[in-house]
């Protein structure tokens, strides 16, 4: 069982490149998330999916876009990446009322 | 609306000793609380969860009570490890189910 899947675990952009943070999920979970964390800051919520369809923004969503593709999947894209950017980024996804399942992170550098 | 916080750290222990993480947490509704753990380097698990009042949730040595009169969910251990040094997570899961609200974190550091 493999809960939930990040790809990839690490990744280097220059500043102004664009790129696509995957995550699926294979425990039927309505909810997916994108956090990310930064040093002293805890985890942020990016965006969020309650279900399959819908996108929702959350407490950092400037410089980000998601799709919510099926119900597995929930992409995260950067268009234009920025060193504000440089941050470890964490998939998760739950169903009501029960604990979030969390993958296992993309560490992402923008230089 | 929904929040929670949590105890700053960091927190630096003596093997053996006991711990306590204080976390409070507003909240409209009933929500359901957890304790999350992060390992370095990895990602975050569920240490324990509490879904109602006075319910206590336990896991490896480890409790927390749900106490709905002062909204809080501490976490306490008797005798911390080594392998405890982590940072902590408080959260909760807000009354429709579908958002997921955290704390800043902890960082403990047990010493041999």
């Amino acid at each position: 069982n493999a809960g939930v899947t990040q790809t990839p675990k690490f990744q280097v952009l220059k500043t102004g490149q664009s790129m696509t943070l995957q995550c699926a999920q294979d425990m039927n979970h309505n909810s997916m998330y994108w956090y990310r964390q930064d040093p002293g800051m805890g985890l942020r919520l990016i965006y969020y999916s309650a279900s399959e369809g819908t996108t929702d923004k959350g407490e950092v969503p400037n410089g980000y876009n998601v799709s919510r593709l099926n119900k597995r999947e929930f992409s995260l894209r950067l268009e234009s990446a920025a060193p504000s950017q440089t941050s470890v980024y964490f998939c998760a996804s739950l169903w009501v009322n029960t604990e979030a399942f969390f993958g296992q992170g993309t560490r992402l550098t923008v230089v | 609306g929904n929040s929670v916080t949590q105890m700053e750290g960091p927190v630096t222990l003596s093997e053996e000793a006991f711990l306590t993480i204080n976390c409070t947490y507003t909240a409209t509704g009933y929500p359901s609380l957890f304790w999350y753990v992060q390992y370095p380097g990895e990602g975050l698990q569920l240490l324990l969860k509490a879904t109602k009042a006075d319910d206590k949730g336990s896991n490896k040595g480890f409790e927390a009570t749900y106490r709905k009169e002062t909204t809080s969910f501490h976490l306490e251990k008797g005798s911390v490890q080594v392998s405890d040094s982590a940072v902590y997570f408080c959260a909760l899961s807000s009354n429709t189910g579908n958002q997921f609200y955290f704390g800043t974190g902890t960082s403990l550091t047990v010493i041999p």
